[in-house]
């Protein structure tokens, strides 16, 4: 299997631009998380998705963040309009849960963002 | 809530010498407990993992045991190598859960 498959790998945008990350996981798998690693706050959970369905988006950011999930294999995170604070390295990372038990997540190469 | 506090960094060693990166952490109930890393560039990886007290996981000359008593995981390496530098992270979840809750982080440097 390919891993977890993250595009773009690097993203340069000005203020106000918006902003897409992609993310396709691990064929199989049910569960789909998007973080946010930053110096200041480090690693940070901003949603995660269990059969395409968003689960907890609490450590969204604010509105002007979005994340869809329109089939298995693919999930989209929005920034619009972007800001010079969203700069961060985004990682998605996925899971197949089955049951109550804790399945490993396996983690992509991340996007790293910089808005100017 | 949940929360994971570990040694501060960076820690920088010489090649073959003994580590401990301390970890500590607050959560209900019975959590089950990892190390993961992310060597430079890349995402992160889980390194070991425990998920009851008393266990102990282990991997690549790693290894860390669950105590419930003093709630900690502390990383423990008896000869670390430069291929190890990369940074270590301490995270747990509880059970039926799939929220990771993550440490800061500790940077790790290998000198030859």
């Amino acid at each position: 299997d390919a891993g977890v498959i993250q595009s773009p790998r690097h993203e340069v945008t000005e203020m106000g631009q918006e902003v897409t990350l992609r993310c396709k996981p691990i064929s199989g798998h049910n569960s789909l998380f998007w973080y946010r690693q930053t110096m200041m706050r480090g690693l940070e959970l901003l949603i995660y998705f269990n059969n395409n369905v968003p689960i907890d988006d609490s450590g969204m950011p604010e509105d002007r963040f979005s994340a869809k999930m329109p089939n298995a294999s693919f999930s989209t995170l929005k920034i619009q309009p972007s800001e010079p604070r969203d700069s961060a390295v985004y990682f998605c990372a996925s899971s197949l849960r089955l049951g109550l038990n804790y399945n490993e997540q396996f983690f992509g190469p991340g996007t790293r963002l910089t808005v100017l | 809530g949940n929360s994971v506090t570990q040694m501060e960094g960076p820690v920088t060693l010489s090649e073959e010498a003994f580590l401990t990166i301390n970890c500590t952490y607050t959560a209900t109930g019975y959590p089950s407990l990892f190390w993961y890393v992310q060597y430079p560039g890349e995402g992160l990886q889980l390194l070991l993992k425990a998920t009851k007290a008393d266990d102990k996981g282990s991997n690549k000359g790693f290894e860390a045991t669950y105590r419930k008593e003093t709630t900690s995981f502390h990383l423990e390496k008896g000869s670390v190598q430069v291929s190890d530098s990369a940074v270590y992270f301490c995270a747990l979840i509880n059970f039926g859960n799939e929220k990771l809750t993550f440490g800061t982080g500790t940077r790790l440097t290998i000198i030859p």
